[in-house]
This record gives structure tokens, C-alpha cells and sequence, in this order.
């Protein structure tokens, strides 16, 4: 059972670009989380997803970040006309339950810089 | 809203010596409470978890917690370090919206030296 799957493991992109980031849960997985973790700082949480389903996306801001998670596919998190503070990496985690206290798996990340 | 802190970014020991990374965390509510572990360019890996069982939770690689409900506190401790437990080391908290929204701290860097 291959684990939570990000790509690309690394991503350049200039102002102004647009970066997508990809996710595969854990198969079985039917929950997908976003993360983002800046450089000597701890993750935040931006957003809660279910299949074809926005469930929380309280940590997103509010202008240009979207994601989705398709019915078929993997989820997506899509950034329009990057900035220089989009710079982080991105984890995606998912989990087969959304009862409190159940683990979360994460895949190895996305590092996103922007030139 | 729950938070953590981790008390010390970076903290040293020596090989074989008491490894203790420390964990606070502010809950209105009994809290799930986790420590994940994140070696160089990787992902976060589940070394134990706190769901209200037993206040002392042992996980991999020889590290445990124990849940200070009074202290609001949930340490992770190892007797003897390892070259190999060099990495940086993140308390987490479930928040109590859907979801596993999870509040993480800011994590603690552990060196072993030699």
C-alpha cells in the first residue's frame, strides 16, 4: 500500500506564474489535508477536504489559492500568480476517518520556490 | 482555538544521553494530542499518539509521552539517544473542528553528538 503521494517533490516558478501542486492519498483514504510549512516555523493547516467537497478552509487565504479533490484524480492545490512569500513547502497528508484522534499520514512534500 | 508550544527550538545531547523534547498545549477540551518526527527534505512521521487512554504513550523507535493533564503537558522522552534520532520533532494537538485540522507547534530541532 504505497503511502501519500506528492509531486513534484520540487517546484520553480517565476512571479506571476502558476503552481500546481498534486496529492494521492493513502488508498482507502477518502480525507485530504493541506499544510504549508515556511522556513523555521511549524505546519498551518489551509484547508480540509473530501471527495468533490471543500470541507474547511478556514487556514487558505482568501485570494489566489483554490484547491480541489475530484471525484476521480488526485487532489489539488493550485496557486495563481505566485508571489516570493509563496515560497514554503507544501504537505498533503490524508486519513481514512474524520473522528477526532484518528492519524493523519503525510506525504514528503512539495517544495515550491518562487524566483 | 487550541494552540501548542514547544519550549526550545533546538536542543542538543550527546549520543546515549536523555533525550527530552518539551510539549505544552491550551485545550478547552480533553485534547488528542500526537508528536511527529521530520527528517531533512521528508514528510512527518506518527511516532505515538495520546486519545485518552493511558496517560503513558509509548511509540516508535523508543520514544514515549505521557499525558500531564494538570501540567497541561505531553513530553517526548528517550532514554538513550541515537546518531539516527537527529531530526526535527513537531507536538500536535487535534483541534475540535471536522476533520484532523491539527494545530502544530513549532517545532524542535534535536542534534546528537557524538
Amino acid at each position: 500500500n504505497a503511502g501519500v503521494m506528492q509531486n513534484p517533490r520540487h517546484l520553480v516558478r517565476r512571479r506571476g506564474q502558476e503552481a500546481r501542486l498534486r496529492c494521492s492519498p493513502m488508498k482507502g483514504h477518502s480525507h485530504v489535508y493541506w499544510y504549508r510549512q515556511l522556513p523555521e516555523e511549524g505546519l498551518k493547516f489551509m484547508v480540509y477536504l473530501q471527495k468533490e467537497n471543500i470541507i474547511d478552509e478556514s487556514g487558505m487565504p482568501k485570494e489566489r489559492f483554490s484547491a480541489e479533490f475530484p471525484k476521480e484524480g488526485p487532489s489539488i492545490l493550485r496557486i495563481q500568480q505566485v508571489v516570493r512569500g509563496d515560497s514554503a513547502a507544501y504537505f498533503c497528508a490524508s486519513s481514512p476517518s474524520d473522528r477526532v484522534g484518528t492519524e493523519a499520514f503525510f506525504g514528503q512534500g512539495t517544495r515550491l520556490t518562487v524566483v | 482555538a487550541q494552540s501548542v508550544t514547544q519550549l526550545g527550538s533546538h536542543v542538543s545531547v550527546s549520543e546515549g544521553a536523555l533525550v527530552l523534547l518539551r510539549c505544552n498545549y491550551s485545550s478547552s477540551v480533553p485534547p488528542y494530542l500526537f508528536w511527529y518526527v521530520q527528517y531533512p527534505n521528508q514528510g512527518l512521521q506518527l511516532l505515538l499518539k495520546y486519545t485518552s487512554a493511558a496517560t503513558l504513550v509509548k511509540g516508535i523507535n523508543g520514544f514515549e509521552a505521557e499525558f500531564k493533564k494538570s501540567e497541561t503537558s505531553f513530553h517526548l522522552t528517550k532514554p538513550s539517544a541515537h546518531m539516527s534520532d537527529a531530526a526535527e520533532y513537531f507536538c500536535a494537538v487535534s483541534d475540535t473542528g471536522r476533520g484532523q485540522n491539527f494545530v502544530f507547534g513549532p517545532g524542535t530541532r534535536l542534534s546528537v553528538l557524538p
